[in-house]
């Protein structure tokens, strides 16, 4: 059974630095692309990033590019969020998803505030 | 970006009823489009992938169709467990982009 575990949230000052950690099992991790998805709180969806199977292709929305990265380990099957420079509109809920979201982790909140 | 409107945003129904979803693209999506169904409290589960490809274990209720700019979710009757929210998404460029989502509840 494919499983999609976060870790790594909770709460952190503005400008402040969080990775967070997505742990894959029941699938050949090294076989798909990922990507990270967040929701704030009582609002839609928004793509955040995306990396390619193999981690050599990479995508970010421009509302974090330049202060996340995602990447990967697939030795480690875990896809990795470095969130740093975070602001308030940060302030959501991290879905890790596998490919163009056929599956999806539980989710792991994080906020940014003083 | 290419933005997905959706309509409409609040939908009240009944069991049995058959309801349509709409989903607007702002420029042609070449039909790379997906709808998503969530729960309070979950993460969105896929339902639709590339317009009118029904995912493994998703009823066939569930339906999709559409072309260029203009999609539609289809229930054929409406289950008790398919209230929720639903929202579209494209994949056809970067960023990829959703609706605001539709709020589906018991009439």
């Amino acid at each position: 059974e494919v499983q999609l575990v976060e870790s790594g949230g909770g709460l952190v000052q503005p400008g402040r630095s969080m990775k967070l950690s997505c742990a894959a099992s029941g699938f050949t991790f090294s076989n798909y692309g990922m990507a990270w998805v967040r929701q704030a709180p009582t609002k839609g969806l928004e793509w955040v990033a995306t990396i390619s199977y193999d981690g050599s292709s990479t995508y970010y929305r421009d509302s974090v590019k330049g202060r996340f990265t995602i990447s990967r380990d697939n030795a480690k099957s875990t896809l990795y969020l470095q969130m740093n420079s975070l602001r308030s509109e940060d302030t959501a809920t991290y879905y890790c998803t596998r490919g163009l979201g056929a599956w999806w982790g539980q989710g792991v909140m994080v906020t940014v505030s003083s | 970006d290419i933005q997905m409107t959706q309509s409409p945003s609040l939908l009240s129904a009944s069991v049995g009823d058959r309801v349509t979803i709409n989903c607007k693209a702002s420029q042609n999506i070449n039909k790379y489009l997906n709808w998503y169904q969530q729960k309070l409290g979950e993460a969105p589960k896929l339902l639709i992938y590339n317009t009118n490809n029904l995912q493994t274990g998703i009823p066939s209720r569930f339906s999709g169709s559409g072309s260029g700019t203009d999609y539609t979710l289809t229930i054929s009757s409406l289950q008790p467990e398919d209230f929720g929210t639903y929202f579209c998404f494209q994949h056809n460029s970067w960023p990829y982009t959703f609706g605001a989502g539709t709020k589906l509840e018991l009439k």
